[in-house]
């Protein structure tokens, strides 16, 4: 069974103290890994989607990188506005989208 | 291009009613999932609708149903709401693999 793993639960930072958040996944035959981001009482927001191992994308302050058992999320000299619950998921050829349980992010000024 | 939208917002509903919750994909985009969210069990998969054809569906039980029109709306019913269906409904539409989600509608059974 596809199952999606994210640490830590939450993470409190300063602003410009630079972190890491891991998703970690087993799936049978990766289609993709996507990253949200959500606002409280919002709908998550599309951040990236990884295909294969060894894929880094960038976005602003943010940099997600893939292997074949985990994902990181980088956070480069955060910002409060970046605080936020990050969301990995993962999807399987065939399969519907499994998501993890989310990094609640706190950015404190 | 306007976002996914999603009506209403907010419901409160009694243990024992039915309820219908719609969404408007963006334009374009054929396919429609749609997906519980709890503090507790997180968020978790209902359906997908492509074409007006259930293409994939969630564990959830048969109280929770779902349809797509040709102009590729959707509507989700849940009959026979318990205490723990009070959750935020969301919807996602897309045209491959990315998914991009409306704002939700927040559902409250009391």
């Amino acid at each position: 069974e596809d199952q999606v793993t994210q640490s830590p639960e939450a993470l409190r930072l300063q602003e410009g103290e630079s972190s890491s958040l891991n998703c970690s996944y087993t799936v049978s035959g990766l289609r993709g890994l996507f990253w949200y981001r959500q606002d409280p009482g919002k709908g998550p927001e599309f951040l990236f989607t990884l295909y294969s191992a060894g894929e880094e994308k960038e976005k602003e302050r943010l940099k997600a990188t893939l292997t074949k058992k985990e994902s990181f999320l980088h956070i480069t000299a955060p910002k409060p506005e970046d605080s936020a619950t990050y969301l990995c998921a993962v999807q399987a050829y065939g399969n519907d989208m499994r998501f993890g349980a989310g990094t609640r992010l706190t950015v404190k000024p | 291009k306007a976002g996914v939208t999603q009506t209403p917002r907010y419901l409160i509903k009694t243990r024992g009613q039915q309820v219908t919750l719609s969404c408007s994909p963006i334009s374009g985009h054929r396919s429609v999932s749609w997906y519980q969210q709890t503090p507790g069990q997180g968020l978790q998969f209902l359906f997908e609708y492509f074409s007006e054809t259930q293409r994939n569906k969630g564990n959830f039980p048969g109280r929770f149903s779902g349809r797509q029109f040709s102009n590729s709306r959707s509507e989700m019913n849940v009959s026979t709401l318990e205490l723990g269906d009070s959750a935020l409904y969301l919807c996602a539409s897309s045209t491959g693999n990315e998914q991009y989600f409306g704002p939700g509608t927040r559902l409250t059974v009391t």
